[in-house]
């Protein structure tokens, strides 16, 4: 069945680059999200890309996928306090209809 | 993107009852999924919900334990019954559509404590 991977934490220096990982077995992916859960609150959509795309910039966030690898990285350029979060890597492989396949959640926390 | 509303936000239950959560949309939507997040775990797919018809359970879901109710395009609620200290959980509902990859939102959760 569909699996998505990601590591489980991360820590970076705040005003520092963050680069979250994230790996997928489903060749049929339409769809490959980025989505941030901060303490306490519910699941916030931070950007996404479509499977035919290897790039895709929206202000500090940048996706990157690589397809051939199943590869899909998130950077968040000059990391502050307020990204502390857990970082979902998920995708689909139809947007209107699938269910959408969750990695198990990045863990980033920023020191000063 | 659709607007959703969640309630309860969280509860405190005891074992053997059940608990009905509520999910309202401010706009029609043709899919809503139910999710489960264990403390400390990722987010996983319950069941689907199509209007009109009965839900869709993943493996590990079953109707009688969490029975799902879609009677129109804005609303649907999950039960979840005779509960036990493992279904403490967040449960979340999300909505699909036409709106494309934006159109997946997510509410803000119920959080449930099973004593």
């Amino acid at each position: 069945g569909e699996d998505v991977e990601q590591s489980l934490f991360l820590s970076v220096r705040e005003g520092d680059s963050s680069v979250i990982n994230c790996t997928y077995t489903d060749s049929s992916s339409t769809y490959l999200y980025w989505y941030k859960q901060e303490p306490g609150a519910g699941l916030q959509l931070l950007t996404y890309i479509f499977s035919n795309m290897d790039m895709k910039q929206d202000q500090r966030l940048t996706v990157l996928l690589n397809k051939k690898d199943k590869h899909l990285s998130l950077r968040i350029a000059d990391t502050q306090t307020g990204d502390s979060a857990i970082y979902f890597c998920a995708e689909s492989n139809d947007s209107s209809a699938s269910k959408i396949i969750f990695g198990s959640g990045t863990r980033l926390s920023i020191r000063p | 993107s659709a607007v959703i509303s969640q309630k309860p936000s969280r509860d405190i239950c005891q074992r053997g009852t059940s608990l009905t959560i509520q999910c309202q949309v401010d706009s029609q939507v043709t899919m809503m999924f139910w999710y489960r997040q264990q403390p400390g775990q990722s987010l996983t797919l319950i069941a689907t919900a199509n209007q009109g018809s009965e839900a869709t359970y993943e493996s590990g879901f079953v109707i009688d334990k969490f029975p799902i109710s879609r009677p129109n395009l804005t609303f649907s609620t999950l039960t979840v019954s005779n509960m036990s200290p493992e279904d403490s959980s967040i449960y979340l509902c999300s909505v699909g559509g036409t709106q494309g990859a934006e159109g997946y939102t997510f509410g803000s959760g119920t959080r449930l404590t099973v004593v």
